[in-house]
């Protein structure tokens, strides 16, 4: 199994430019997860989506948009990049819908925003 | 909202010798706390979690200790090895919360051989 898997791996945008991550778990899991990791600040939650068809904000949402294509796939875009989104995306999902359950993360796709 | 804080933020240990990393949180309705290890250019991986009605548990060289009383709860790696050279990053969360998985902001453990 792969896991968690994002895609790229690496970019490089100019700022105003717009990009989507995208991210795809072939564990069957119902819940989705988008962190950014910023040194010295932890993980914090950009977007998440309990189940398909549904979508939430999270601690950081702006300047962010996602979609839940289905239960696989879950995407992040970035409409008009900015260098304050430099950062290393990561991508998790789990398998309930609780505070309860492990989540299981992707190697992360390093963006910069010059 | 939930506030969790990590100490220390980096700990170099020498091989074989034991490394604890220490977090507290502000929340008392949190009743989960995993521990996550980040290896360099990957993503975090849950190493042990620990749910608020048990005060201890161990998984070989790792354990974890709650106390819900202060709040705080703490990783234990004995016989420490190079391979254990890595951020943990521990947190906490609310069963009815799923969106509230709060991190702490992470210690850069490095074992010298």
């Amino acid at each position: 199994n792969a896991g968690v898997t994002q895609t790229p791996k690496f970019q490089v945008l100019k700022t105003g430019q717009s990009m989507t991550l995208q991210c795809a778990q072939d564990m069957n899991h119902n819940s989705m997860y988008w962190y950014r990791q910023d040194p010295g600040m932890g993980l914090r939650l950009i977007y998440y989506s309990a189940s398909e068809g549904t979508t939430d904000k999270g601690e950081v949402p702006n300047g962010y948009n996602v979609s839940r294509l289905n239960k696989r796939e879950f995407s992040l875009r970035l409409e008009s990049a900015a260098p304050s989104q430099t950062s290393v995306y990561f991508c998790a999902s789990s398998d309930v819908v609780s505070g309860n359950s492990p989540l299981h993360f992707g190697n992360g796709t390093r963006l910069t925003v010059t | 909202g939930e506030n969790v804080e990590q100490h220390p933020s980096t700990l170099s240990v020498q091989e074989g010798d034991s490394a604890v990393i220490k977090c507290t949180y502000s929340d008392s309705a949190s009743n989960y706390f995993p521990w996550y290890k980040q290896e360099l250019g990957k993503g975090p991986q849950l190493i042990i979690d620990i749910r608020s009605n048990v005060g201890e548990k161990k998984d070989q060289r790792i354990a974890v200790t709650l106390n819900k009383t202060a709040k705080h709860f703490s990783l234990h790696i004995t016989e420490t090895q190079p391979e254990d050279s890595a951020v943990y990053f521990c947190a906490a969360s609310k069963k009815t919360s799923y969106d509230k998985v709060i991190f702490g902001p992470g210690t850069s453990l490095s074992v010298i051989p």
